[in-house]
């Protein structure tokens, strides 16, 4: 059974720093490309990041783009998102989705950015 | 960027009834559209790839269609179960983006 478990996401003031993580398991996580996505309380989905199976390629939202870093662990299973300069706005419960089609999802890891 | 808009943005239907959930790009995506759906309190799930492409243990009174910039969702019967917001999305091109969604409820 595939199973992504997203961990990391908490409350944290602007401006500070926080690593998601998500661990895959029940398919080959180095055979495919992954995705943060991220919904804000009560708001539709937005794209956040992607990153292909063997890192080469890599892309970003403009909302996040020099404030995120998409990265993973192959060896590790575990997909990561590295939220920097953290605004208001990036308040959110944010998913992990494996594959181009984003045919599985996590539950999502919760993130509060309030002073 | 692309730009997705789906209508309508709240739909209400009978138990049974033929739902039709309509997405518009702004450009041709290239049948490069995905339907998801979120049920209250869950991470979504995903219906249709490639804009008619079930995906596995999904019902089939789900289906989808379109071309260029315009494509469609229907519930050939809906059922209870069905209640959700569905949202579709474009991977033709980066960034990636979704609609905003239409929220379906049942009369």
């Amino acid at each position: 059974e595939v199973q992504l478990v997203e961990s990391g996401g908490g409350l944290v003031q602007p401006g500070r720093s926080l690593k998601l993580s998500c661990l895959a398991s029940g398919f080959t996580f180095s055979n495919y490309g992954m995705n943060w996505i991220r919904q804000a309380p009560g708001k539709g989905l937005e794209w956040v990041a992607s990153i292909s199976s063997s890192s080469s390629y890599i892309y970003y939202a403009d909302t996040v783009k020099g404030r995120f870093t998409i990265s993973r662990d192959n060896a590790k299973n575990t997909l990561y998102l590295q939220m920097t300069s953290l605004r208001s706005e990036d308040t959110a419960l944010y998913y992990c989705a494996a594959g181009g089609v984003m045919d599985a999802w996590g539950q999502g890891a919760s993130v509060t950015v309030s002073s | 960027d692309i730009q997705m808009t789906q209508s309508p943005s709240v739909l209400s239907a009978s138990v049974g009834d033929r739902v039709t959930l309509n997405c518009k790009a702004s450009q041709n995506i290239n049948k490069y559209l995905n339907w998801y759906q979120q049920k209250l309190g869950e991470a979504p799930k995903l219906l249709i790839y490639n804009t008619n492409n079930l995906q596995t243990g999904i019902p089939s009174r789900f289906s989808g269609s379109g071309s260029g910039t315009d494509y469609t969702l229907t519930i050939s019967s809906l059922q209870p179960e069905d209640v959700a917001t569905y949202f579709c999305f474009q991977h033709n091109s980066w960034p990636l983006t979704f609609g905003s969604g239409t929220k379906l409820e049942i009369k």
